[in-house]
């Protein structure tokens, strides 16, 4: 059964922290993953990785594919209140584009 | 450009009464995506759409479900005879086939059972 795995579920910084968001899969037909934030909404897209060991930036947030490890990060630098949010992760299926998606992260940034 | 919309934002509804919602993907897109999402959980797939075709449905999608597209635009998702447990967001994503698969989503309809 396809499964993906978010650690830590919840995490608590402080502003300027560095924090590093794990996503892990198992996921059959896999073609591409995609990361997500979500604050009390709808999720708003992040990124999408296709290809390994190549990062996606945008601003203060990275994040990278690992094939291999069927694996993910994503990092925020500098973290700021408006951060603050959960964040999703979700392989792609090669068939039809649906998404399966991780528990999340809770991410809380303290001031 | 508009993004995707749903309609209504809130029901509250009884057990088992039937209650339909409605998601506009934004328009050049054409394919279409139901997910729902309950407290603490990412969403769950339910069934997906391209162009006017319902291609796949999830095991998780009871009888009580319907999902139309007529036209390859708009779509509704049904449910009958509502339950306690239908309770959740219902979330609505469109994307442009394969080519720009980013999926982008509308701002649900949060549905209450009492």
């Amino acid at each position: 059964e396809d499964k993906v795995v978010q650690s830590p579920l919840s995490l608590v910084v402080h502003e300027g922290d560095t924090v590093t968001l794990n996503c892990s899969y198992e996921v059959t037909n896999f073609r591409s993953l995609l990361w997500y934030k979500q604050e009390k909404k709808a999720p708003t897209f992040l990124f999408m990785l296709t290809s390994s060991g190549i990062e996606k930036k945008s601003g203060r947030l990275s994040s990278i594919l690992d094939k291999k490890e069927l694996s993910s990060i994503l990092n925020i630098t500098a973290t700021q209140t408006g951060d603050s949010a959960i964040y999703l992760c979700a392989p792609v299926y090669n068939q039809g584009g649906k998404l399966i998606f991780g528990q999340g992260t809770e991410l809380s940034v303290k001031p | 450009d508009t993004g995707v919309s749903q309609d209504p934002r809130h029901k509250i509804t009884k057990r088992g009464q039937n209650v339909t919602f409605r998601c506009d993907p934004i328009s050049e897109h054409n394919r279409l995506y139901w997910y729902r999402q309950t407290l603490g959980q990412g969403p769950e797939f339910l069934t997906y759409f391209q162009n006017e075709a319902q291609l796949e449905k999830s095991r998780l999608l009871s009888d009580r479900f319907s999902a139309e597209r007529p036209k390859g635009s708009f779509s509704t998702l049904e449910i009958q005879r509502t339950e306690q447990g239908d309770s959740a967001m219902y979330l609505c994503a469109s994307s442009y086939d394969r080519v720009q698969e980013t999926q982008y989503f509308g701002p649900g309809t949060r549905l209450l059972v009492l």
